[in-house]
């Protein structure tokens, strides 16, 4: 089956750049997404369709790709930012959608 | 605005049945594959299953196949899950969600299963 794979964690100090990566194979020829997630909340979209940020989701959150891995970007991270993130794709077949592990983001 | 509500939640005894739905508006619900994506205390997003626009084509991950069922009705903008031979594993947080294209999802609800 098709897998999405994230680190589990990642730290930063606020004001700092976190870059969160997720690589799979399907990832040339498929869009990514991104999801935020804060304890006891539902999912929250910050990036759609690699690097589109939907409105609302502060300029800081920025998306790209290159190959088989996509990467979130976070610049001048805020406490607030504290949360888990997952990236999503479907598979090559366009028949399922796929969700990496999830990575924590940690701000010191 | 656009809505997502789910509800059918609850807690059910392994080997019981339940069934979701999903009700949606201020989108065009039957211009869309629908999904239903779940997620474990303390896991990850899990993706359960999908309907094409019409119903016609539908598909599982491989630990539901058999004993879960998506459908829709357009008529009335609504997802549904029944599920059956609820089992331990299958608690979890339920969302109904669009999660492809300019994805949209609800809130959630919850499903127990215990004795």
């Amino acid at each position: 089956s098709y897998e999405l794979t994230q680190p589990p964690s990642v730290s930063v100090s606020p004001g700092q750049t976190a870059t969160i990566t997720c690589s799979g194979d399907a990832l040339p020829n498929q869009y990514a997404y991104w999801y935020q997630q804060k304890p006891g909340q539902a999912p929250v979209l910050v990036i759609y369709k690699d690097t589109e940020r939907p409105s609302g989701i502060p300029e800081r959150f920025s998306g790209s790709s290159s190959g088989t891995t996509v990467t979130l970007t976070i610049s001048g991270v805020r406490a607030e930012d504290e949360a888990d993130y997952y990236c999503q794709s479907p598979d090559n077949t366009n028949t399922s959608v796929t969700f990496g592990g999830g990575t924590k983001l940690t701000v010191l | 605005e656009v809505q997502l509500v789910e509800s059918g939640g609850g807690l059910v005894q392994p080997g019981g049945s339940l069934r979701l739905s999903c009700a949606t508006s201020g989108i065009t619900f039957r211009s869309y594959w629908m999904s239903w994506v779940r997620q474990a205390p303390g896991k990850g997003l899990e993706w359960v299953a999908n309907i094409n626009q019409d119903g016609s084509e539908k598909n599982y991950v491989d630990s539901v196949k058999g004993r879960f069922t998506v459908s829709r009705d357009n008529a009335k903008n609504s997802l549904y899950l029944q599920m059956n031979r609820l089992r331990a594993d299958d608690t979890a947080v339920y969302y109904c969600a669009r999660p492809v294209g300019e994805p949209f999802w609800g809130q959630g609800t919850l499903v127990t299963v215990s004795a």
